[in-house]
């Protein structure tokens, strides 16, 4: 089956600085890849995902790269602030079923 | 808001009791799902359903029982728990059940079991 794996588990950034997360997948027949933030309290909420057949998506302040050869994908946000201190995790569609892998999540803490 | 509601949002219960967590979606999606998050855990599906008709059990042991009695509405009924049960319970929905289809997750019921 699928296994995603995701770095690094917590991360502490400054205000202002970009913060990377790295996800890697082993099933090469993955081609959807969403990434959630949740906040604390909440259930997790899609904020941006990318298809095998794009390299590269941005929405405002953040970015996802999908590199398939290598099967790893990671989600970049620029410009940080306070409130996007939350857990993310990336995931990974699996080749059969309904289901998406997920990864165990990063813990970003923006200090101001 | 999601669109995807839980009751309840907290639960605590003994290992004997029966409870159900509840689960609504205001989306018009065909496709439910439950998953556990433990700490330090990747999420684990649990279950999924589409047009009201189960298409994955994820080995859930039957103390978890699922049910679906329409697409709008997802129940987990609860018995005879063990303390490793608790965890957050998230529900989520889709327009589908295929794996491009964006899932939106509910708040959660934080379940303790005692």
């Amino acid at each position: 089956g699928e296994n995603v794996e995701q770095h690094p588990s917590t991360l502490s950034v400054q205000e202002g600085d970009s913060a990377v997360i790295k996800c890697t997948y082993s099933d090469s027949a993955s081609n959807y890849f969403p990434w959630y933030k949740q906040e604390l309290g909440k259930g997790p909420q899609l904020i941006i995902d990318i298809r095998s057949n794009v390299g590269e998506k941005k929405d405002q302040r953040i970015a996802v790269t999908l590199n398939k050869t290598a099967k790893h994908f990671s989600l970049h946000i620029t410009e940080t602030q306070p409130e996007d201190s939350a857990v993310y995790f990336c995931a990974a569609s699996m080749n059969s079923g309904y289901a998406l892998n997920f990864g165990k999540g990063t813990s970003l803490l923006v200090t101001p | 808001e999601t669109g995807v509601t839980q009751t309840p949002r907290h639960l605590v219960m003994g290992m004997t009791n029966k409870k159900s967590l509840k689960c609504e979606q205001h989306l018009g999606h065909n496709a439910m799902y439950w998953y556990k998050q433990s700490a330090k855990k990747p999420l684990e599906l649990m279950f999924v359903y589409n047009f009201k008709e189960q298409t994955e059990n994820n080995s859930v042991p039957s103390r978890f029982s699922p049910e679906c009695p329409n697409s709008s509405h997802l129940f987990l009924h609860l018995h005879t728990l063990q303390p490793e049960d608790s965890a957050l319970y998230l529900c989520a929905s889709s327009q589908g059940a295929r794996t491009k289809e964006t899932q939106y997750f509910g708040p959660g019921t934080r379940l303790l079991v005692l």
